[in-house]
C-alpha cells in the first residue's frame, strides 16, 4: 500500500531559480494538501484541493508560489523565482475528505542559497 | 495568530511511565482533532483522532481526551516506550472542507 509519494526528497538551488515539487497522493483520496514546515512558523497550510479543485490558497505566501493538480494522482508546487527564505521542508498530504485524517508524504527539504 | 497551541516544546519521561501531551485551541468551531507523531526526516504519521461528540478515544497505549468547555485536548501514552520518542503534533479542523490547523509540536523523549 503506497503512501503519499513526494519528489525530490532534497532540492538545493540558487536564488532566482525555478523549483518544482511533486506529489502523488494515495489512490482514492480526494483531498490534497501542501504544507510547509519551518522552525519559526511550524506546519503551515499553503493550499488544499478537493477533487482536483483548489479550495483555499490563502496560505500561499506570495505570487511566486503556485500549485496545480491536473488530475487525481498528481500535484505540483512551483516557486518562481526562489529566494533563501523559501528554505523549508515542504509536505504533501492527502485524505479521503471531511473528518478524515491526513496522510503525509516524507517531504521535500528545499534549500535555496 | 495560532489557533492551536502546544505550550510545552519538550517533555522527558521514564520508560514505563505515563506521557501526557497537551494542546489548547481557540476556535470553538473546531470539531475534529488529530494527533500525529513525527520522526526526523519523515512525514507526520497519524496516531489517533477524536470528534467533538466524544470526550475520550482509546487505541492501545494511546488515549486522547477532549475537554470542549476548556478548549483543551491531551494525549496519554501508557506505558511509554523509548520508540515513542518523537515530535507530537495536535491538529484541529472545523467541518469546512477538512482544513487542518497544527500546533507547533512537543518533542517527547522517553528515557530507557
Amino acid at each position: 500500500d503506497a503512501g503519499v509519494i513526494q519528489s525530490p526528497r532534497h532540492e538545493v538551488t540558487e536564488m532566482g531559480q525555478e523549483v518544482t515539487l511533486r506529489c502523488k497522493p494515495i489512490s482514492g483520496h480526494n483531498s490534497l494538501f501542501w504544507y510547509r514546515q519551518t522552525m519559526m512558523r511550524g506546519l503551515e497550510l499553503l493550499i488544499y484541493f478537493n477533487n482536483n479543485v483548489p479550495i483555499d490558497d490563502s496560505g500561499m505566501p506570495e505570487d511566486r508560489f503556485s500549485a496545480k493538480m491536473p488530475n487525481a494522482s498528481f500535484s505540483t508546487l512551483k516557486i518562481q523565482p526562489s529566494e533563501p527564505r523559501d528554505s523549508a521542508v515542504y509536505f504533501c498530504a492527502s485524505s479521503l475528505g471531511v473528518a478524515s485524517p491526513l496522510h503525509f508524504g516524507n517531504g521535500t527539504r528545499l534549500t535555496v542559497t | 495568530d495560532q489557533q492551536v497551541k502546544q505550550n510545552s516544546p519538550s517533555l522527558s519521561v521514564q520508560e514505563g511511565r505515563i506521557s501526557i501531551l497537551n494542546c489548547d485551541y481557540t476556535n470553538s468551531m473546531f470539531d475534529y482533532f488529530l494527533w500525529y507523531k513525527k520522526y526526523p526526516a519523515e512525514g507526520p504519521t497519524f496516531l489517533i483522532s477524536i470528534s467533538s461528540i466524544k470526550d475520550k478515544n482509546e487505541d492501545g497505549r494511546f488515549t486522547v481526551f477532549l475537554n470542549k468547555s476548556a478548549k483543551h485536548l491531551s494525549l496519554h501514552i501508557v506505558p511509554s516506550q523509548p520508540g515513542d520518542s518523537a515530535v507530537y503534533f495536535c491538529a484541529a479542523s472545523d467541518d469546512n472542507f477538512n482544513k487542518f490547523y497544527f500546533g507547533s509540536g512537543t518533542k517527547l523523549n522517553v528515557k530507557p
